[in-house]
């Protein structure tokens, strides 16, 4: 089963846009964290934000978090054609991550 | 620091046979999670395995299992394969809890003919 639900599906922006996906989930979380992963290989860590943490920024990565809504976003500024990939959000329980169904990012240089 | 490492990175098996699948996680590290990942189902969570007890197991049949060694190396063994557990097999590991950040391997990429 899924926790997370994330639009869009897809997303095809111009190199220099920003680029945001949303996350929905459905029961109370620890945290939530957000991956990425190129072409069928292994995931990398992004960003992990925490049930009491509003809004949280690494890099050119910002992601926010709506308990009340149980949701989500992470916002890519100034995209770069090496930010195509897929980005999953994903949460915490009982020792295992439950992901989303994933946005495909396509950067167009 | 050495990252995680799976092996084999690529597989095909014919319907029928068993497949073992090793990964090595990240030195200090504990814990190690597996995964299944296909287009139709997306990320599916296997086990979770943490000082050689496994404390959780996700809805797989019985033919999916796992073990890890004193050394926090794992492996997950699916036995008499189908079709349908063509995949990637994603390991994972951390220093605790699914509450940390986790640290993923590169996957296997099991084809079943």
């Amino acid at each position: 089963s899924q926790q997370g639900e994330e639009d869009p599906q897809a997303l095809s922006i111009q190199e220099g846009e920003n680029a945001t996906m949303n996350c929905s989930y459905k029961t109370s979380i620890n945290n939530l964290q957000w991956y990425r992963q190129n072409s069928g290989r292994g995931l990398v860590h992004l960003i992990l934000i925490r049930s009491n943490e509003r809004e949280k920024h690494s890099g050119r990565l910002r992601v926010t978090l709506d308990t009340s809504k149980k949701s989500s976003s992470l916002l890519i500024t100034a995209s770069r054609a090496a930010d195509t990939a897929s980005y999953f959000c994903a949460t915490d329980s009982s020792y295992k991550l439950i992901f989303g169904s994933g946005t495909r990012l396509l950067v167009r240089p | 620091k050495a990252g995680v490492t799976q092996t084999p990175r690529y597989l095909i098996k014919t319907r029928g046979q068993q497949v073992t699948l090793s990964c090595s996680p990240i030195s200090g590290h504990r814990s190690v999670s597996w995964y299944q990942q296909t287009p139709g189902q997306g990320l599916q969570f296997l086990f979770e395995y943490f000082s050689e007890t496994q404390r959780n197991k996700g809805n797989f049949p019985g033919r999916f299992s796992g073990r890890q060694f004193s050394n926090s190396r794992s492996e997950m063994n699916v036995s008499t394969l189908e079709l349908g557990d063509s995949a990637l097999y994603l390991c994972a590991s951390s220093r605790g809890d699914s509450s940390y950040e986790q640290y993923f391997g590169p996957g296997t990429r099991l084809t079943v003919t």
